[in-house]
């Protein structure tokens, strides 16, 4: 079975653009969620979605988004980049309906904001 | 609120032999699961072992093991023999009753010396 798929690995960009970061969870995992990684605040959860509908959402400006499609294929959207938002952003799945599942992680998206 | 402390930024063990990893939380859910992840440095989260609060015996995964003391609120790892490929970061996580959103540590830094 194929893992967590994040893309792109790597992404630079400018303050005041936006980015789009992609997920693709384990084959029947109906939830995806998303966490920031920085060295000063460490694992952040940002927000969760299940068949489609965000159903948890964590502490972030709403100039973080997301979405999941109808395959739990999931984006990420930062709009407004700040410097700040740099930082590696992980994606992680489950099945989403059995009680405290372990989270499976993808490798991660580094992003970079000059 | 949920809280996970880990209070040892970094830690050195000589190869074969064994260490442990501190770990201590904070909720007032009723029932909770705690874990542990590896990061390496190539960034992806690798799930170690599980504890549900309800579980009687500590976890046990291969040379990995959970000494869990519910009333002191503290879910130390054990890793025994240690491993060159132990070096990493090790990241206590809980997750609360409801809710698919997991709590992170700030992480300890394990440095496995030949």
């Amino acid at each position: 079975k194929a893992g967590v798929t994040q893309t792109p690995r790597y992404l630079i960009k400018t303050r005041g653009q936006q980015v789009t970061l992609s997920c693709s969870p384990i084959s029947g995992h109906r939830s995806v969620s998303w966490y920031q990684q920085t060295p000063g605040q460490g694992l952040q959860f940002l927000f969760e979605y299940f068949s489609e509908t965000q159903r948890n959402k964590g502490n972030f400006p709403g100039r973080f988004s997301g979405r999941q499609f109808s395959n739990s294929r999931s984006e990420m959207n930062v709009s407004t980049l700040e410097l700040g938002d740099s930082a590696l952003y992980l994606c992680a799945s489950t099945l989403g309906d059995r009680g405290p599942e372990k989270l499976f992680f993808g490798s991660g998206t580094q992003l970079s904001v000059l | 609120a949920q809280k996970i402390t880990q209070t040892q930024p970094g830690m050195f063990v000589q190869e074969k032999e064994a260490v442990t990893l501190d770990c201590t939380y904070d909720t007032s859910d009723p029932s909770y699961g705690l874990f542990w992840y590896k990061q390496p440095s190539s960034g992806e989260m690798i799930f170690l072992i599980y504890q549900g609060s309800y579980d009687q015996q500590n976890a046990t995964e291969g040379r990995y093991s959970l000494n869990f003391q519910k009333a002191r609120k503290s879910a130390n790892l054990v890793i025994s023999a240690s491993q060159l490929g132990d070096s990493a970061m090790y990241f206590c996580a809980m997750r609360g009753e409801t809710g698919n959103q997991f709590y992170f540590g700030t992480g300890t830094s394990l440095t496995v010396i030949p």
